[in-house]
């Protein structure tokens, strides 16, 4: 397998513009995460879903921030409009259930930078 | 106060000396990982543990889930091991991982 895909691997965009990430996870894993990581805070958890439903997304930190995981093979990350604050690595992660610990495999991450 | 905690938070040591990081938690688990992140990579499993001690290579990991702390351990460090590594714990009732904020090693030559 090619383990889970994030593109783009780099973005830069100035303030004020739209942002949209995309997630494959892993075939046959129905868990899958977003999460975004600073210097500052580590790594948070913004939201995961369970079968393509949306479990927890209480880390999104506010409306300008939205994901979707329309299919089993595909989930987007949008913020609209994006700040500077935003610039952080975004990964995103996928697991299978049923496996007991919760072990997950992350993406190679975006690497977002607002101006 | 974080469900995960981890020191030290910065490490410098040098090469070939042994090295101990710590994480602590304060909430019952299933399952406890430590990760490895290389400076602007990715990241990667190293371990799961859910009772006493795994080994690869140079790298061991134990846990004590009475006391609710786990160590990993590098023997015989070397440059290749600078990275972060992050605890983080399984909780099997959620489907998420808790994190710790990470511990940012420097091994130098």
């Amino acid at each position: 397998d090619a383990g889970v895909i994030q593109s783009p691997r780099h973005e830069v965009t100035e303030m004020g513009q739209e942002v949209t990430l995309r997630c494959k996870p892993i075939s046959g894993h129905d868990y899958l995460f977003w999460y975004r990581q600073t210097m500052m805070r580590g790594l948070e958890l913004l939201i995961y879903f369970n079968n393509n439903v949306p479990i927890d997304d209480s880390g999104m930190p506010e409306d300008r921030f939205s994901a979707k995981m329309p299919n089993a093979s595909f989930s987007t990350l949008k913020i609209q409009p994006s700040e500077p604050r935003d610039s952080a690595v975004y990964f995103c992660a996928s697991r299978k259930s049923g496996t007991g610990g919760g072990e997950q495999y992350f993406g190679p991450g975006t690497r977002l930078t607002v101006t | 106060k974080n469900e995960v905690e981890q020191s030290p938070q910065n490490l410098t040591a040098q090469e070939g000396e042994f090295i101990t990081i710590n994480c602590s938690y304060s909430v019952g688990i299933s399952a406890l990982h430590w990760l490895q992140q290389h400076p602007g990579g990715g990241i990667v499993s190293l371990f799961m543990l859910s009772s006493g001690k795994k080994k690869h290579g140079r790298l061991i990991a134990t846990i004590n889930i009475q006391e609710k702390h786990s160590s990993l351990h590098i023997t015989a460090s070397h440059p290749r091991d600078s990275a972060v590594y992050i605890c983080a714990v399984f909780r099997g009732s959620q489907g998420n991982l808790i994190f710790g904020k990470g511990t940012k090693l420097s091994v130098k030559p």
